[in-house]
């Protein structure tokens, strides 16, 4: 059973505008959620974050909101460039499980491709 | 300053055999995960090691498994290995146990001949 779940495999957005990848969760002890960017033979590298105590969270062109009674968050990429092509993962833990663990269950990932 | 370090980048073996990946944690990182990426499952998490101690597995056979060494660096073996087993194999580093973000290694890319 999917966890954390990324419905569009794909997004094609023109040079300059807005991308916007969506992520929906079912667990509702996660409390904190990951974006990575990953290109071709690379790890995936970390992004932005946001924690449940907030619903917004702002870093230069990237934007996380989180919608916690939807299960929902979504990144924003204003304006997007050709260099943010890559497959993003969105990612959630569990910081309050008392478990003593903190694995991140991920999306399978939205594969972005800007076009100039 | 040096990220997360994975050896070797590729690897290639057949079944039966085993195989150990090794991974060197960002300087200071003392929590290392391994996750296992494959185009069906996506990523999945394996097992997490802290003060060379396994912490949580996720949920794969016993034939995986890893440790920890005193200086943070961290191993995974796979054992009797199948042709499922080909999988990119990403290591991941935080500063403590349970801190975020946990920073990802370029991967080892195991192929099962």
């Amino acid at each position: 059973d999917q966890q954390v779940k990324q419905n569009s495999p794909s997004l094609s957005v023109q040079e300059g505008r807005i991308s916007i990848l969506n992520c929906d969760y079912t667990n509702s002890m996660f409390d904190y959620f990951l974006w990575y960017k990953k290109y071709p033979a690379e790890g995936p590298t970390f992004l932005i974050s946001i924690s449940s105590i907030k619903d917004k969270n702002e870093d230069g062109r990237f934007t996380v909101f989180l919608n916690k009674s939807a299960k929902h968050l979504s990144l924003h990429i204003v304006p997007s460039q050709p260099g943010d092509s890559a497959v993003y993962f969105c990612a959630a833990s569990a910081t309050t499980t008392g478990a003593g663990s903190y694995q991140l269950t991920f999306g399978k990932g939205t594969k972005l491709s800007v076009i100039p | 300053k040096a990220g997360v370090t994975q050896t070797p980048r590729y690897l290639i073996k057949t079944r039966g055999q085993q195989v150990t990946l090794s991974c060197s944690p960002i300087s200071g990182h003392r929590s290392v995960s391994w996750y296992q990426q494959t185009p069906g499952q996506g990523l999945q998490f394996l097992f997490e090691y802290f003060s060379e101690t396994q912490r949580n597995k996720g949920n794969f056979p016993g034939r995986f498994s890893g440790r920890q060494f005193s200086n943070s660096r961290s191993e995974m073996n796979v054992s009797t290995l199948e042709l499922g087993d080909s999988a990119l194999y990403l290591c991941a580093s935080s500063l403590e146990a349970g801190a975020q973000p946990q920073h990802f290694g370029d991967g080892t890319r195991l192929s099962i001949l």
